[in-house]
């Protein structure tokens, strides 16, 4: 299983772009990573998903480096709502055996005024 | 319909209670999962269920049972827990295409479970 490494937590203010950085050196062939972001008392939620190179939805972008044993969230222009601890996960999640879903420790965003 | 349903959302017993926790989606996934999460902690894999068969139990204490009665319908059966159980329990669904990169989980809000 691909472990996962996220700072514990980072400090922004609001209008600025935020990268959060995950390490997951023994991340697997077939792996794929996602991220995902909670607020206090609710489920997990999708953000973004990716396998190498740059993705890019909506909300946020994800840079993948060729050995693609790190990734990064980069989150462009927060705001007070998106203080939320955020998840990297590393895995194909199919459910089987060979495929567990595991969070990482997390890393907390306190976005500022 | 793209939610996952968890009742009750708050849950209150004692160590000699008996009940379960609930969950539901309509979105046609075949994996559900159980994770247990502590207050600022990350959440823990608990059981999976892949095509309603159990598939993954990270060695949970037997008194945590989980059963998946359909394809829609995901239980977790509660008996003789310790106050240290207490957590907010999280139930998630997640498809099982393979073509189609990694499958996303979609998460509940929760069930509050208190023990006394």
């Amino acid at each position: 299983l691909a472990k996962t490494t996220q700072p514990i937590s980072m400090d922004s203010y609001e209008g600025q772009e935020v990268n959060i950085t995950c390490s997951h050196n023994n991340i697997a062939t077939n792996d794929y990573i996602t991220w995902y972001q909670q607020f206090p008392s609710q489920g997990p939620r999708f953000i973004i998903q990716g396998y190498k190179t740059k993705v890019t939805n909506e909300v946020a972008s994800l840079f993948i480096p060729a050995d693609r044993k790190s990734s990064t969230l980069s989150l462009p222009r927060v705001s007070l709502s998106d203080t939320a601890v955020y998840y990297c996960l590393v895995g194909r999640g199919y459910g089987g055996a060979t495929n567990k879903l595991i969070f990482g420790t997390g890393t907390l965003l306190a976005v500022q005024p | 319909d793209t939610e996952v349903t968890q009742t009750p959302k708050h849950l209150v017993m004692g160590m000699t209670n008996k009940k379960s926790l609930k969950c539901e989606q309509h979105m046609g996934h075949r994996a559900m999962y159980w994770y247990k999460q502590k207050a600022k902690k990350p959440p823990e894999l608990m059981f999976v269920y892949s095509y309603e068969k159990l598939s993954i139990n990270e060695s949970v204490p037997s008194r945590f049972s989980p059963e998946c009665p359909n394809s829609s319908l995901l239980n977790l059966h509660l008996h003789a827990l310790q106050p240290e159980d207490s957590a907010l329990y999280l139930c998630a669904s997640s498809q099982m295409d393979k073509s189609s990169g990694a499958n996303v989980l979609t998460f509940g809000a929760g069930s509050r479970l208190t023990v006394l």
